[in-house]
């Protein structure tokens, strides 16, 4: 079946080293992304969105780059910190479904910062 | 900023207890979703409503129930909790609308069925 995976489970980064965290997606039809953050013992936390239009996207620190020749999203992290330590994982909304847009959500990569 | 909020963050409840867990968005948005979250498996869609009263099954809705009565608050039901319902439950919510919409999360409620 269709999914959204992340090619590695585990990262570790040097403090201030940029990070990339990868994502496979499957289903041609979605074209909405999303990147969360979430710390240990708390809720997902929304970091940045790509649609399909587009290649690229920038935030604070954050860049999110898709290919969808190759159906693959990336999250760059630029000059990581130790508050950048978190399951990062990608979801994918393959549009509506009986009126909901459905969402499918990655296992997650988990990030740690080496001070 | 939307803040979700869910009524507790750790639970332990007896197997056979009937569990509510509840959820409060304050951005007035239409959609809520409750999910279940459990190590290797990710983000598993339990049930959603996108209005008041109306609810969907999703992916895993057995022995689940839930209540939209307003449009603000979403509660999950565990008629009979059991051992295999342990796991963190994640709340969030979204605006309706013909763009894709966000889903933003509450903070989780760590649930142990003893």
């Amino acid at each position: 079946g269709e999914s959204v995976g992340l090619h590695l489970p585990t990262l570790s980064v040097q403090e201030g080293d940029n990070s990339i965290i990868n994502c496979a997606y499957s289903n041609s039809a979605s074209d909405y992304f999303i990147w969360y953050k979430q710390e240990s013992g708390k809720g997902p936390q929304f970091i940045i969105d790509i649609r399909s239009n587009m290649d690229k996207r920038q935030g604070q620190r954050v860049t999110v780059l898709l290919n969808k020749t190759v159906k693959h999203l990336s999250l760059q992290i630029a000059a990581t910190q130790p508050g950048d330590s978190a399951v990062y994982f990608c979801a994918e909304n393959m549009g509506s479904s009986g009126g909901y847009q459905k969402v499918t959500f990655g296992t997650g990569t988990k990030l740690q910062v080496i001070p | 900023d939307v803040k979700v909020t869910q009524s507790s963050r750790y639970l332990v409840k007896r197997t056979g207890e009937k569990v509510f867990l509840e959820c409060v968005q304050d951005m007035d948005h239409e959609n809520m979703f409750w999910y279940r979250q459990d190590p290797g498996l990710g983000l598993r869609l339990i049930y959603f409503s996108y209005d008041v009263k109306m609810k969907e099954k999703g992916d895993i809705p057995e022995g689940y129930s839930v209540s939209r009565e307003k449009k603000e608050r979403f509660s999950l039901i565990l008629e009979s909790a059991s051992t295999n319902q342990t796991s963190m439950y994640l709340c969030a919510s979204s605006r309706s609308g013909p763009t894709r919409e966000t889903q933003y999360f509450g903070p989780g409620t760590r649930l142990l069925v003893l």
